[in-house]
């Protein structure tokens, strides 16, 4: 019930295409969905969050769509870049509290 | 504006030590989350403080306990260490504990447990 799925677990993109990461949650109590971005040795940086009464949001070059129904949502990232790989999560919470993350993917970015 | 620290950042121990990890949160911060991350994994919550109180506890057992001081820095301790509490433990801090709440994490402490 606590669980986020994401897929796939690794993703190579050409410079310039476009990377599409997907997650799945079972508990219709989550109410905030935050990508994290995560270079090796550093923390997870927050990239973009939705929550479930919006569809889809959209900051640069990431958008996150969102599937109430479905119980989906997912990461573009358009014009990708060199720069862009890194391994990413998508999570899940309710009011704020205890995150549940998703096993992250990996994205490399070919130049 | 100093964002969250922790230290140390590499730690390596015995099985059966006992360890204590640091984090200072980000300025103006009050909550302190902490985070275990296995190789290849995503981060498992452990425990949040807010306050100096544990408010929300994941599934760890009792080996994992903490403390949030006065001044909202923290500290992550674990007991009796086994092989698989080596991991990055991560600690994220944020304003309050409802709401849409935007968590910054911090670089982390790779504990190694031999």
């Amino acid at each position: 019930q606590q669980q986020v799925k994401q897929s796939p677990q690794s993703l190579i993109v050409q410079k310039g295409g476009i990377s599409i990461i997907n997650c799945a949650y079972e508990n219709t109590a989550f109410d905030y969905f935050p990508w994290y971005q995560q270079f090796p040795g550093k923390g997870p940086a927050l990239l973009i969050a939705i929550r479930p009464d919006v569809s889809e949001k959209k900051e640069g070059r990431f958008t996150i769509s969102f599937n109430k129904s479905a119980k989906q949502f997912s990461l573009h990232i358009m014009d990708s870049q060199p720069g862009d790989s890194a391994t990413y999560f998508c999570a899940a919470s309710i009011w704020g509290q205890n995150f549940v993350f998703g096993p992250g993917t990996r994205l490399s970015v070919l130049p | 504006d100093a964002g969250v620290t922790q230290s140390p950042t590499h730690l390596i121990k015995t099985r059966g030590q006992q360890v204590t990890l640091r984090c200072s949160p980000k300025s103006g911060h009050d909550t302190v989350s902490w985070y275990q991350q296995a190789l290849g994994q995503g981060p498992q919550f452990i425990f949040q403080y807010y306050e100096e109180e544990e408010r929300q506890r994941g599934n760890f057992p009792d080996r994992f306990s903490g403390h949030q001081f006065p001044n909202y820095s923290s500290e992550l301790n674990v007991n009796a260490l086994l092989l698989g509490d080596s991991a990055l433990y991560l600690c994220a801090s944020s304003f309050g504990t409802s709401g849409s709440v935007q968590q910054y994490f911090g670089p982390g402490t790779r504990l190694t447990v031999t």
